[in-house]
């Protein structure tokens, strides 16, 4: 059973408008997210997290909402830029315990 | 810094044949971690290692084996490919617990004919 859902496999983004792309989680229990981006032939590298203590949490171009009484996430990224095309994976843990990741999703950028 | 390094980038097997993917990182981190990806499946993680010495089983560890040689290497053996085994394969390194952020090599994308 998927503990951590990113429902959309792919989502297309015109240039220098807002990307949004959603995560939904079933383990209330999990307090800690995160965002890992990936690009082809490459290893996932870290984005942005957030503790369930916070609601948002922003690191320039990115931030990352977190709704604890509906169990989701959002990234948003503001403006797009052609670069942030890549898969982007959801992330959450309980405690110590190890992260679970969403299938991903893919952005592109449309010039 | 090289960060985190896997070899071999790709490799191809036939059923039955064993292999070893060797990871390495270079940040003096305590953890590390083998995960696999597969298309629409995300990242799964299949051993972890807190620290020399230790190793712990993750969502999918079935059908391999891992090693960690020192502090700096973490090794994940297939004794016997199975096709189900194709796949790509991460070898990650953080400096303390899972939520620790975690750095990923470049990966193996590995064929089990």
């Amino acid at each position: 059973d998927q503990q951590v859902k990113q429902n959309s496999p792919s989502l297309s983004v015109q240039e220098g408008r807002i990307s949004i792309l959603n995560c939904d989680y079933t383990n209330s229990m999990f307090d800690y997210f995160l965002w890992y981006k990936k690009y082809p032939a490459e290893g996932p590298t870290f984005l942005i997290s957030i503790s369930s203590i916070k609601d948002k949490n922003e690191d320039g171009r990115f931030t990352v909402f977190l709704n604890k009484s509906a169990k989701h996430l959002s990234l948003h990224i503001v403006p797009s830029q052609p670069g942030d095309s890549a898969v982007y994976f959801c992330a959450a843990s309980q405690g110590d315990d190890k992260i679970i990741f969403g299938k991903g999703t893919r952005l592109h950028i449309l010039p | 810094n090289a960060g985190v390094t896997q070899t071999p980038k790709f490799q191809v097997l036939k059923t039955g044949q064993s292999m070893t993917l060797q990871c390495a990182q270079d940040m003096n981190h305590n953890s590390m971690y083998w995960y696999r990806q597969d298309p629409g499946m995300g990242l799964r993680l299949i051993y972890y290692s807190a620290s020399e010495g230790t190793t712990d089983k993750g969502e999918v560890p079935n059908g391999y084996n891992v090693s960690r040689l020192n502090k700096r290497e973490f090794s994940l053996r297939l004794e016997s490919a199975a096709p189900s085994q194709t796949s790509v394969y991460f070898c990650a390194s953080s400096a303390g617990y899972y939520t620790d952020t975690q750095y990923f090599g470049p990966g193996t994308r590995l064929t089990v004919l």
